[in-house]
């Protein structure tokens, strides 16, 4: 079973182009995330839903537009991508939104811009 | 500001051996700390985590140690098998903030 998923597993397209990744999770939590993971493997947050809210918003263009539907998917979606946002976007999940609890994340989402 | 960082960014073992990862955190605040494991394609692996109110921790094969006075997190993973190669980040937790701040990572490396 399957605790995380993301889809697509890769994306390639082109600048200026607008995509979307899907996450969604059955573990039941509240609180979910998108992180993303540079050339270097430098992982960042950059956003986190507790039950459809948002709570954190790190310094992300605002290019970038979480969306959660319910309390169990989070998607990104990305306005005119330009070739700095290529890069691996993991979606996590966790009990709480306070923290203290471990983070379980999906397989990633290689986005590579042309 | 906020950083974890990791002194070395590869270690190399023997198989058999003892691994110690180490990794220093910056901020006062953190009250919870986890090592991850991530292998190739995949996504971080929860392997082990720690309270700020413990100093030691121990799972199967793998210990964590936090020095709180010089803010030192270590992973020791005992045996070293092939199947632990894989970049290895640990992370703090900014109290009541849900905030995880990564380090750079480790890469380990088994050898046969």
């Amino acid at each position: 079973d399957t605790a995380v998923s993301q889809t697509p597993k890769y994306l390639v397209t082109q600048m200026g182009n607008d995509k979307s990744i899907k996450c969604e999770q059955n573990l039941g939590h509240d609180t979910m995330y998108w992180y993303k993971q540079d050339s270097k493997k430098f992982l960042k947050i950059m956003f986190s839903y507790n039950n459809k809210e948002l709570i954190i918003n790190e310094t992300v263009p605002n290019r970038f537009s979480p969306k959660s539907p319910d309390k169990a998917h989070l998607n990104l979606h990305i306005n005119s991508l330009e070739l700095g946002d290529s890069a691996v976007y993991f979606c996590a999940s966790s009990q709480v939104a306070s923290g203290g609890y471990e983070q379980y994340f999906g397989p990633g989402t290689r986005l590579t811009v042309t | 500001g906020e950083s974890v960082g990791l002194h070395l960014p590869t270690l190399s073992v023997q198989e058999g051996d003892n691994s110690i990862i180490n990794c220093a955190y910056s901020n006062s605040a953190s009250d919870y700390f986890i090592w991850y494991k991530q292998e190739s394609g995949k996504g971080p692996q929860f392997i082990i985590d720690i309270r700020s109110n413990m100093d030691k921790r121990q799972g199967q094969r793998v210990t964590v140690l936090l020095n709180k006075t010089v803010k030192h997190l270590s992973l020791q993973i005992a045996a070293t098998q092939p199947g632990d190669s894989a970049v290895y980040f640990c992370a703090e937790n900014i109290r009541n903030t849900g905030k995880l701040i990564f380090g750079q990572g480790t890469t380990l490396q088994v050898k046969p």
